[in-house]
């Protein structure tokens, strides 16, 4: 059975800490990882596609990776403003539904 | 520009009422996409509009019915719902094919007494 799983749930940091989230994945073709940004009250967020393992993307503090069992989004010396949760989704084969992992919800503190 | 935009913000209705929500992109977005999300879970998928044909109904009451009136515009009308049904409704769109990223509008935060 197709299945995201995020790691942790709730990760809490002191500004400037870097740190990484996980999201591993059982699929059967791969047809792109998806990073999405959500805060309360608010649509998800678009962040990055990732279609091949091996492959990387980079935006301000953030850096997401994929091999061919899990992604990291890795935060670069954070700021409070990156507060949110970070949901993470697969599509596979023809399929457009994405499957959702349950989130991250990170805490930056001053 | 990757805009997505839904109203109305916040919708209170009965249970007898009917209303609608609406969505729309102007990115050439040939797919659609309509969800349901609670507190603390992820987005649930309700339908999918590809080409503006509906392609996929997630099994979801006939009390929700969708309509793409053309290729930009997505409603979804609502009639006799219960209690349960209160959620926020999101809106996505993506390219035509499968395998793009799709594009989420703020939502519409919906409450039924």
């Amino acid at each position: 059975e197709d299945q995201v799983t995020q790691s942790p749930e709730a990760l809490r940091l002191q500004e400037g800490e870097s740190s990484s989230l996980n999201c591993s994945y059982t699929v059967s073709g791969l047809r792109g990882l998806f990073w999405y940004r959500q805060d309360p009250g608010k649509g998800p967020e678009f962040l990055f596609t990732l279609y091949s393992a091996g492959e990387e993307k980079e935006k301000e503090r953030l850096k997401a990776t994929l091999t061919k069992k899990e992604s990291f989004l890795h935060i670069t010396a954070p700021k409070p403003e990156d507060s949110a949760t970070y949901l993470c989704a697969v599509q596979a084969g023809n399929n457009r539904k994405l499957i959702w992992g349950l989130g991250t919800s990170l805490a930056v503190n001053p | 520009d990757t805009e997505v935009t839904q109203t109305p913000k916040h919708l209170v209705m009965g249970m007898t009422n009917k209303k609608s929500l609406k969505c729309e992109q102007h990115m050439g977005h040939r797919a659609m996409y309509w969800y349901k999300q609670k507190a603390k879970k992820p987005p649930e998928l309700m339908f999918v509009y590809s080409y503006e044909k509906l392609s996929i109904n997630e099994s979801v009451p006939s009390r929700f019915s969708p309509e793409c009136p053309n290729s930009s515009l997505l409603n979804l009308h609502l009639h006799a719902l219960q209690p349960e049904d209160s959620a926020l409704y999101l809106c996505a769109s993506s390219q035509g094919r499968v395998g793009y990223e799709q594009y989420f509008g703020p939502g519409t935060r919906l409450t039924v007494t």
